[in-house]
This record gives structure tokens, sequence and C-alpha cells, in this order.
């Protein structure tokens, strides 16, 4: 039962255009949404966050949209650039003592020149 | 400073054998997660460590797998008898807030490839 969705395998964008990737839900307890990058060989990277009580949050060329009652979310990257090659990875925590996160299947994203 | 660290970076053995994964969390961190990545899919929890003790071990997939962190740093994954579907990306983060949301640092990870 995959409780996050990444249903994209893979995105192709030119450089200085918008990036925007999506992440889909089933578990209405979720009470933070994370995405991650990882480049080939290194660990996952924390980019931004939103909390289940807001539905949008921006840091820089990065903003996440949450729309609780479709149970979506999405990372728009803006303009995006080259170096923003790289698998991302959504990511939700259930309130509990963990903290453990529930990850999507990723998505590759490819940034051309 | 120095971020989470794993070793061995890569481990191949073969089927049967035991194998001990180590990670070496951000000093400070009180919380400890290991993950397993495997081909294709986002990494899965296997178990979650506050201080010392294991808070969490929901998802280690059998008894096969076993993690200690006795002085609450350090953290060996230990698998015992391994399988060919043990073969995976072994994820281990760090955190430096209790439950919750928090950030969770990972090392690179540690390649088990079982023959």
């Amino acid at each position: 039962d995959q409780q996050v969705k990444q249903n994209s395998p893979s995105l192709s964008v030119q450089e200085g255009r918008i990036s925007i990737l999506n992440c889909d839900y089933t578990n209405s307890m979720f009470d933070y949404f994370l995405w991650y990058k990882k480049y080939p060989a290194e660990g996952p990277t924390f980019l931004i966050s939103i909390s289940s009580i807001k539905d949008k949050n921006e840091d820089g060329r990065f903003t996440v949209f949450l729309n609780k009652s479709a149970k979506h979310l999405s990372l728009h990257i803006v303009p995006s650039q080259p170096g923003d090659s790289a698998v991302y990875f959504c990511a939700a925590s259930i309130p509990s003592n963990t903290g453990k996160l529930i990850f999507g299947q990723g998505t590759t994203l490819q940034v051309k020149p | 400073g120095a971020g989470v660290s794993q070793t061995p970076s890569n481990k191949v053995t073969e089927k049967g054998k035991y194998v001990e994964l180590r990670c070496d969390p951000i000093s400070g961190h009180t919380a400890l997660y290991w993950y397993r990545q495997s081909l294709g899919q986002g990494p899965e929890f296997l178990i979650y460590f506050q201080g010392t003790g294991a808070a969490d071990d929901s998802g280690l997939p059998n008894d096969r797998f076993f993690a200690v962190r006795p002085e609450g740093s350090v953290s060996t994954l230990k698998i015992q008898r391994t399988e060919r579907g043990d073969s995976a990306v072994y994820l281990c983060a760090s955190s430096s807030t209790r439950g919750s949301y928090n950030e969770q640092f990972f090392g690179p990870g540690t390649r088990l490839t079982v023959l």
C-alpha cells in the first residue's frame, strides 16, 4: 500500500522554465510534507517542507503547494537551473513520537541548458 | 561541519552471510533512523532510535534484521543469513529534534549486494 505516490518517474525541462513535480497521498493523518533532493551516490538532502495547516511555503526558487482536499502537493522550481537535475522525493510524516518519513518513489528531473 | 557518515560505502556478500553496516550520525543528534532504498523506489523506513533505545522498529522486514546504538551515537545495522532480496542501498539519517516534524540529515548510504 503506497501511501505517498509520485506518478511521474521523470521530467525534462528547459533551463529558465518552471519545473513542477507532483505528489499524491492517501493518509489524511499526515501532518508534515517534505521534499528531498538526491544526487547520485549521495544521500537525500532536505529541500523544503510544509505543514498540513498551510497551503503554500516558499523558499527562494522553490515553492511547495498543498491541496488537502485533493491530497496533493506539488513542488515548483522557478527558474529551473541545470544544477537542479536530480531525483526529487516527496515525503510525509504522521504525528507520532518517531518522526519517521514515508517516501514516494521519486521523480528524476533533468534541466537542459 | 561533519555530516552523517556510513561505512562501508559498498558491500558485496554471498547469500547466507552476515553483514554489519555502520552509521555515524551528526554529533549531538539524539534521533537516528535507518531506511532501505531499493532500485526505483523511495527510502523505506526500517527503525528509529531515540538515544540508545529503539523506539520504533516496525519497519524491520523480519528477525534477520537487527540494529543497535549502545552509546547513543554510532549505530550498527546487522543482517543475518543475507538473501538476494536484501540487496539495496541502506540509508542512515539523524535529527536533532525529538518526534513529530524534524529535518533528517541523511548519510550517503551503503550499497549492499547479495550474490
